[in-house]
């Protein structure tokens, strides 16, 4: 079982959008439509942003979305806001054997 | 609503066994297709998931920790617990409780473990 990369930083302005990737394989990301999102701000519980790969909770801006191509899910962040500054996690199920597939974490700063 | 809390010791001693238990309420640990599971944060570090429990008893775990951990659960109390052995300072976190199935987790509000004589 591998972790999910992440690029470690991402970056943007406000009002522009950023991109996060979330490489695994196709036993998990690829092979499931079951990745989700997580934003955690400091010392906070995470809190879930996207599910089954495009889905968003109620109470979630869509500004948050989510898409996957591949082996590779992405989440978007449009029209950026100041509260967005946090950090991002994907995680996927990898399947009966390995249910649970955890990326590295992503740093997003609004610029 | 479904919660989930943490309870055990703050401080555990070098080369001893850490123990936590997750406590549910507004569910059941007995409820059909889900997990219950551990995920832990060393200080400034990313999440890391230690391991979890199905509905049916199989348990899961991470491969980089499977030779020191346990997790079972109590379904008459609706509990769920973690026993993490020969610990060492690497094993300082934040320990989260969650339950989760292949589209989501549920969070409780962590505890945070030091290891430390």
């Amino acid at each position: 079982q591998s972790a999910l990369t992440q690029p470690p930083s991402a970056s943007g302005s406000p009002g522009q959008s950023v991109t996060i990737s979330c490489t695994g394989t196709s036993s998990d990301v690829g092979g499931y439509n079951y990745v989700s999102w997580y934003q955690q701000h400091p010392g906070k519980v995470p809190k879930l942003m996207i599910y089954e790969v495009t889905k968003r909770p109620s109470g979630v801006p869509d500004r948050f979305s989510g898409s996957k191509s591949g082996n590779t899910a992405s989440l978007t962040v449009s029209g950026l806001q100041a509260e967005d500054e946090a950090d991002y996690y994907c995680i996927s199920y990898g399947g009966s054997n390995s249910p649970v597939v955890f990326g590295g974490g992503t740093k997003l700063t609004v610029l | 609503q479904l919660q989930l809390q943490e309870s055990g010791p703050g401080l555990v001693k070098p080369s001893e066994t850490l123990s936590l238990t997750c406590t549910v309420s507004g569910g059941s640990t007995s409820s059909s297709s889900y997990y219950w599971g551990w995920i832990r944060q060393p200080p400034e570090k990313g999440l890391e998931w230690v391991g979890s429990i199905y509905y049916s008893g199989t348990t899961y775990y991470n491969p980089s920790l499977k030779s020191r951990v346990t997790i079972s659960v109590d379904t008459s109390k609706n509990q769920f617990s973690l026993k993490l052995s020969s610990v060492t300072a690497a094993d300082t976190a934040v320990y989260y409780c969650a339950r989760h199935n292949a589209a989501a987790f549920y969070w409780g509000q962590g505890i945070l473990i030091t290891v430390s004589s």
